[in-house]
């Protein structure tokens, strides 16, 4: 069964603007971490929030996690073309062996 | 840069062949995966190890076997290919002593049974 479940499945913006993804989660986490993936290619790790963290900078990149919602969000500022993708969370539980992903939102910003 | 690398990366074989994915990095990472995705899907954990001589199925029932000889080599099997065995197949990596288990992915190899 999936642990995480991002939302929306599909985002369209225009370049300059914010895109937000959310993630929902199950059980009690470890940490939590989003991933990017371009069409056809292997993911690429972006930036992991531990659970007694509810705010992470990096870069144009924001998430927030509230447990007592079980619930993450990423936000890329100012978005340019080259962050088309698809933007997958991951949770790895307190007792957990690997990394469980979501189904992954899919970001198409246009110019 | 994860140095973590796939071959082949597109793969068109037929039906009952027996076909292997190779996995090697060179990061001297302990924990190695395999994922398995369809196109605009999620992920799904097919195996894992945590060492040399250390696999262990994965959430996602598969009839793919692996093998860890080597700590940099991680090879996926498939004795008897299927249609329904297409997809991508995606290794990856992360070391245990790193916080938070970083998982490194390679580009993936995508195979189609036809």
């Amino acid at each position: 069964s999936q642990q995480g479940e991002e939302d929306p499945q599909a985002l369209s913006i225009q370049e300059g603007e914010n895109a937000t993804m959310n993630c929902s989660y199950k059980t009690s986490i470890n940490n939590l971490q989003w991933y990017r993936q371009n069409s056809g290619r292997g993911l690429v790790h972006l930036i992991l929030i531990r659970s007694n963290e509810r705010e992470k900078h990096s870069g144009r990149l924001r998430v927030t996690l509230d447990t007592s919602k079980k619930s993450s969000s990423l936000l890329i500022t100012a978005s340019r073309a080259a962050d088309t993708a698809s933007y997958f969370c991951a949770t790895r539980s307190q007792a957990g062996t690997a990394l469980i992903f979501g189904k992954g939102t899919t970001l198409s910003v246009s110019s | 840069e994860a140095d973590i690398y796939q071959t082949p990366r597109y793969l068109v074989i037929g039906t009952g062949k027996k076909i292997t994915l190779e996995c090697s990095q060179t990061m001297g990472h302990d924990k190695m995966y395999w994922y398995q995705q369809d196109p605009g899907m999620e992920l799904h954990l097919i195996h894992y190890s945590y060492g040399v001589n250390s696999t262990e199925k994965g959430d996602l029932s598969s009839e793919s076997t692996v093998s860890r000889i080597r700590t940099e080599h991680f090879p996926l099997t498939l004795e008897s290919a299927r249609p329904s065995h297409t997809s991508q197949y995606l290794c990856a990596s992360s070391e245990s002593r790193t916080q938070g288990n970083t998982i490194y992915f390679g580009e993936g190899s995508w195979l189609t049974v036809v």
